[in-house]
């Protein structure tokens, strides 16, 4: 079955509007969870880490009042694109290191955002 | 210069082939790597880990050349399920454990 899941799977917004992304770990506690963008036709690029119980990590590039991430539990982050722009329309897919092998990456479904 | 690169392809081969796949990474630190696969619009999926010693797991070869920075996946006897993204990822020593992927390459198997 699914290690984790990820809501919504698409979402189709005006310019201006914010949109939140949820990931959630099924099978067990996730201190760290990574977000990552995919552009069409682009490798998927590390945004940033989210960490349980502290400030996220950006990575260089990736505006933090932009994307505001939240890892308030240990099986729940999540993503809020705020003010979103057609630039922004991407796909979003989140991942945590496995429990026992951290090399072990497990992704969710991904969001399809489209910003109008 | 990319951290990770692959041929973007397309590569287009008829069902049966055997078709080989290159990926080299720029950074020496570089521990950990992977073969992924990616259909349309869906997450990546592990195809396997790539070890120095070589492995294969039916169908699929994989090899790493750490002294060239290099590493290759090898597909035979294609099939049309074969059809997808295979994206080529490592995993720096000392970062926090996050995926650097190529941009991938792009198979498609036809009848």
């Amino acid at each position: 079955g699914a290690v984790v899941s990820q809501h919504p799977s698409r979402v189709i917004c005006k310019s201006g509007t914010s949109v939140k992304i949820e990931c959630r770990s099924l099978d067990f506690q996730a201190t760290t969870m990574f977000w990552y963008r995919q552009f069409p036709k682009q490798s998927l690029m590390l945004m940033a880490t989210s960490n349980e119980g502290s400030k996220a990590t950006y990575e260089q590039g990736v505006e933090k009042d932009k994307f505001l991430i939240n890892h308030a539990s240990l099986t729940l982050s999540t993503l809020t694109v705020t003010s979103a722009h057609p630039e922004d329309s991407s796909f979003y897919i989140c991942s945590l290191p496995g429990e026992i092998d951290a090399d072990t990456q497990y992704f969710g479904p991904g969001t399809r955002l489209t910003v109008l | 210069r990319k951290e990770v690169e692959q041929d973007p392809g397309p590569f287009n081969v008829p069902e049966g082939a055997t078709v080989a796949f290159n990926c080299t990474y720029s950074n020496s630190a570089s521990q950990s790597f992977f073969w992924y696969r990616q259909d349309c619009r869906k997450e990546p999926k592990l195809l396997m880990s790539v070890y120095s010693s070589g492995n294969e797991d039916g169908r699929f070869t994989a090899q790493l050349n750490r002294a060239s920075q290099y590493i290759s996946l090898l597909i035979r006897d294609s099939k049309l399920s074969d059809s997808a993204t295979y994206l080529c990822a490592v995993i720096r020593k000392g970062s926090q454990g996050n995926l650097i992927f190529g941009k991938g390459t792009k198979l498609s198997v036809k009848p």
